[in-house]
């Protein structure tokens, strides 16, 4: 089993519907949450961290953490054609900062 | 300017020889990672570095080898490279007791 599992995709949402990115890991001590926008042959840009059970938004982006679950979840309102990229899961355990990443799903919004 | 820079941002070499990728960063971090991505098995640590005097193999580091000549650069090796390196190639920063990795633009590295 993968540490960090997503679903490869192509995720495909019309303009602004809600696109909605899932991820599952497998480490119950893990405790920072991170996705990351990629868009294709450029690095991977944070869009949002999270650290607690529950929700937090930023603009159109709200990710959701259920540890219980080992569950977390990036939901992209009004998806628009330029948030069409590879979105990585990401999380952090202990004092070493390393992230593992998963694969990424890619997502694509159709005009 | 870009806060992290990677050069060369593309090279092309043959296998056996020796290559060495830069990073530098002017966030003032301590901490410095090298990852590298193939399709469809995501980023991959390579080597991490906590300062100068603190190096650490990530879980795929043979076959490389780093150098941290000062906390803003941090220095990836192929000492013989081989076409199964072929890939893209990250440095990225974070705090020190931070986690937000920041990312930068990548080396397309081609093994011929």
């Amino acid at each position: 089993q993968k540490e960090v599992e997503q679903n490869s995709g192509p995720l495909s949402v019309p303009e602004g519907a809600i696109a909605s990115l899932n991820c599952t890991y497998s480490d119950r001590v893990s405790q920072s949450f991170f996705w990351y926008r990629q868009y294709s042959g450029k690095s991977p840009e944070l869009i949002m961290s999270i650290y607690s059970n529950g929700d937090k938004e930023d603009g159109r982006f709200t990710a959701q953490l259920n540890k219980a679950s080992q569950y977390v979840s990036l939901l992209i309102r009004d998806s628009q054609p330029s948030d069409s990229a590879t979105y990585l899961c990401a999380l952090s355990r202990g004092a070493t900062n390393k992230l593992i990443f998963g694969t990424g799903t890619l997502l694509a919004v159709q005009p | 300017d870009a806060d992290v820079t990677q050069t060369p941002r593309n090279r092309i070499t043959k296998t056996g020889k020796r290559i060495m990728l830069e990073c530098s960063q002017t966030k003032g971090h301590d901490r410095m990672y090298w990852y590298r991505q193939d399709p469809g098995l995501g980023l991959r640590l390579i080597y991490y570095s906590f300062d100068v005097k603190d190096i650490n193999k990530g879980e795929i580091s043979d076959g490389y080898s780093v150098s941290r000549q000062a906390q803003a650069k941090f220095s990836l090796s192929l000492e013989s490279a081989i076409p199964n390196q072929t890939a893209l190639y990250f440095c990225a920063t974070t705090a020190d007791r931070a986690y937000e990795q920041y990312f930068g633009p990548g080396t397309r590295l081609t093994v011929t």
